[in-house]
C-alpha cells in the first residue's frame, strides 16, 4: 500500500524559515516531488529528490532520506505569497508500462502571517 | 512558459449524463495523465497515457471512464454516466518523458459538479 503523511497545517511568520516534513511508506520508490498548490489552482512543481541529500533551488530546498522514508521542504525568507498548500508526492516503481504515477499526500496548508 | 490548458474551468452536469473534460498538454510532451481532487482531499491518480494507449490506471478509473487523444493536441477524459461522487476537481498533467528531471506539469483543472 501507499501511505504518505504530512502535517495538516502550519503557520509561520513573514521573513522566517519553515520546514514541512513528509514521511512515506510506499511499495516502490522512484523519486519524491514537492508541489505548491494555491487554493483552487493547479499544483505547481517545486522540486524533486531521487538521491539522499539536500537539493537547493533559490528560497526552496528539499531533503531526502530514503532509508528513513523521510523528506522535508525548507522555505526561507517567507513571503505572504508563500501561503499555500504544499504537496509531497512519491513516484512509484516503474511498471514497464511506459509511465509513472504520482501518489500524493494530503498536503500541508501553510499560512504566512505578518 | 508553455502551459497545460484545460476546458471548461467549471462543468455542471445532471447525474447520469455524460461529460467530456478537455486538455491540451504542453506541445512537446509525450506522457499524459488525469488526476482528481475531491474537495478537501488529496490529489488522486486516475490514468496515464502514452503512445496512444493507457499505460496505467487506478481503481478509480472504472468502466465509466475513458480517455482519448482525438488529434495531435487534445487529450480528453470522458465519464459516461456521472454519479454524485464524481464531483471533484479534475487535473490534466503532462510530462516530456519519464526521467526524474522531467516532472509532471499540471493544468488549472476543471471543477466538475454533479447535481
Amino acid at each position: 500500500g501507499q501511505n504518505i503523511d504530512q502535517p495538516t497545517e502550519m503557520t509561520a511568520t513573514e521573513g522566517a524559515i519553515v520546514q514541512i516534513n513528509c514521511t512515506y511508506q510506499t511499495s516502490g520508490f522512484n523519486g519524491l516531488f514537492w508541489y505548491q498548490q494555491h487554493a483552487g489552482e493547479a499544483p505547481t512543481f517545486l522540486s524533486y529528490n531521487v538521491l539522499d541529500g539536500l537539493e537547493e533551488k533559490g528560497r526552496f530546498s528539499s531533503f531526502l532520506s530514503r532509508s528513513k522514508g523521510y523528506s522535508y521542504l525548507l522555505l526561507k525568507e517567507l513571503q505572504m505569497k508563500d501561503s499555500a498548500s504544499y504537496l509531497c508526492a512519491v513516484r512509484d516503481q516503474y511498471s514497464g508500462a511506459g509511465s509513472y504515477q504520482l501518489t500524493f499526500g494530503k498536503g500541508t496548508k501553510l499560512s504566512v502571517i505578518p | 512558459e508553455p502551459e497545460v490548458t484545460q476546458t471548461p474551468s467549471h462543468q455542471v452536469t445532471q447525474m447520469g449524463q455524460e461529460v467530456i473534460l478537455r486538455c491540451v498538454p504542453i506541445s512537446n510532451h509525450l506522457y499524459f495523465y488525469w488526476y482528481r481532487q475531491i474537495l478537501g482531499q488529496k490529489v488522486e491518480f486516475l490514468v496515464s497515457f502514452y503512445n496512444n494507449e493507457i499505460s496505467e490506471k487506478s481503481e478509480i478509473f472504472d468502466d465509466q471512464f475513458s480517455v482519448e487523444r482525438p488529434d495531435g493536441s487534445n487529450f480528453t477524459l470522458k465519464i459516461r454516466s456521472t454519479k454524485l461522487e464524481d464531483s471533484a476537481m479534475y487535473f490534466c498533467a503532462s510530462s516530456r518523458g519519464t526521467v526524474i528531471n522531467q516532472p509532471q506539469h499540471f493544468g488549472d483543472g476543471t471543477r466538475l459538479s454533479i447535481l
